[in-house]
C-alpha cells in the first residue's frame, strides 16, 4: 500500500507539448514537493505546497508549473515541453515535525523523455 | 544559502566490512541535516535525521551518523554493511521552518559479496 504514488511511470513527449505528471499521497501530509533528479546529480526543488490551494516556487521552478487541489494531489505540469526537461521526476510528502523540518516520503519517480 | 558536499562519488567494500560516507556542508546558521538511500530504480527512503541534541543518531538498518560543528559534516557510518546496502547515499540539508531539503550530488555504496 504505496503512500506516495505517481503517474505515468513514464512519458514520452515532444518538444512544445503540454504534460502533466501527476502525485496522490495517502499519508495525510500537510507539505508535497516535486523534484528533478538528473544523471549522476542530486534532487533539485522544483515547487512545494504547504496544503491544498498553496504552491510555492522552489529552487528551479523556470518553466513549470504546479497545482494543488486537494490535500492528496499535487500536480506538475509542463506547458511547452523541452529538451533540457528530460529527466526523472520525483514527488514526496512531507510530515512537517514540529521543529519545521519533514521527514520526506517519496514517490516511485516518473520518467519523463521530451524529443 | 546552504550547500552540501559529498567529496566521495563512489565508495566500495566487501560485505562485512565497516564504511563512513562523507557530507560536508555550508549554511551560517542551525540546520537539519539528514541522510537518505535510494536504491537502483526507486525514490528515496529516510535513514536518519539530526537538529540538535546527542550529536550521534541512530538510524534504520544499522546506520548512524555523526554532526560535528567545528568540521561542519555529518558523516554517516556502518559497522558491517551487507550486500542489500548497496545503493546510492545522499546527505540534505535544510534551514529550520522551512521543510526544504538541499541535497547532495549523492555516494554510491557497492558492497562486493
Amino acid at each position: 500500500e504505496a503512500a506516495v504514488t505517481q503517474s505515468p511511470r513514464n512519458k514520452v513527449a515532444v518538444t512544445g507539448g503540454k504534460v502533466t505528471l501527476s502525485c496522490n499521497q495517502t499519508n495525510n501530509h500537510n507539505n508535497m514537493y516535486w523534484y528533478r533528479q538528473d544523471t549522476g546529480h542530486g534532487l533539485r526543488l522544483i515547487h512545494y505546497s504547504y496544503g491544498a490551494g498553496s504552491t510555492e516556487k522552489g529552487d528551479i521552478p523556470d518553466g513549470y508549473k504546479a497545482s494543488r487541489p486537494s490535500q492528496e494531489n499535487f500536480s506538475l505540469i509542463l506547458e511547452l515541453a523541452t529538451p533540457s526537461q528530460t529527466s526523472v521526476y520525483f514527488c514526496a510528502s512531507g510530515d512537517a515535525g514540529g521543529r519545521g523540518q519533514d521527514t520526506q516520503y517519496f514517490g516511485p519517480g516518473t520518467r519523463l523523455l521530451v524529443l | 544559502t546552504q550547500t552540501v558536499s559529498q567529496s566521495d562519488a563512489h565508495v566500495t567494500v566487501f560485505e562485512g566490512d565497516s564504511v563512513e560516507l562523507r557530507c560536508n556542508y555550508s549554511y551560517g546558521g542551525s540546520i537539519y541535516l539528514s541522510w537518505y538511500i535510494q536504491h537502483h530504480g526507486h525514490g528515496l527512503q529516510f535513514l536518519l535525521k539530526y537538529y540538535s541534541g546527542n550529536p550521534v543518531v541512530q538510524g534504520v538498518n544499522g546506520f548512524e551518523a555523526e554532526f560535528s560543528k567545528s568540521d561542519s559534516s555529518f558523516h554517516l557510518r556502518k559497522a558491517s554493511v551487507h550486500w542489500s546496502d548497496s545503493a546510492v547515499y545522499f546527505c540534505a540539508v535544510s534551514p529550520p521552518n522551512t521543510g526544504k531539503l538541499t541535497f547532495g550530488d549523492g555516494t554510491v555504496l557497492t558492497v562486493k559479496p
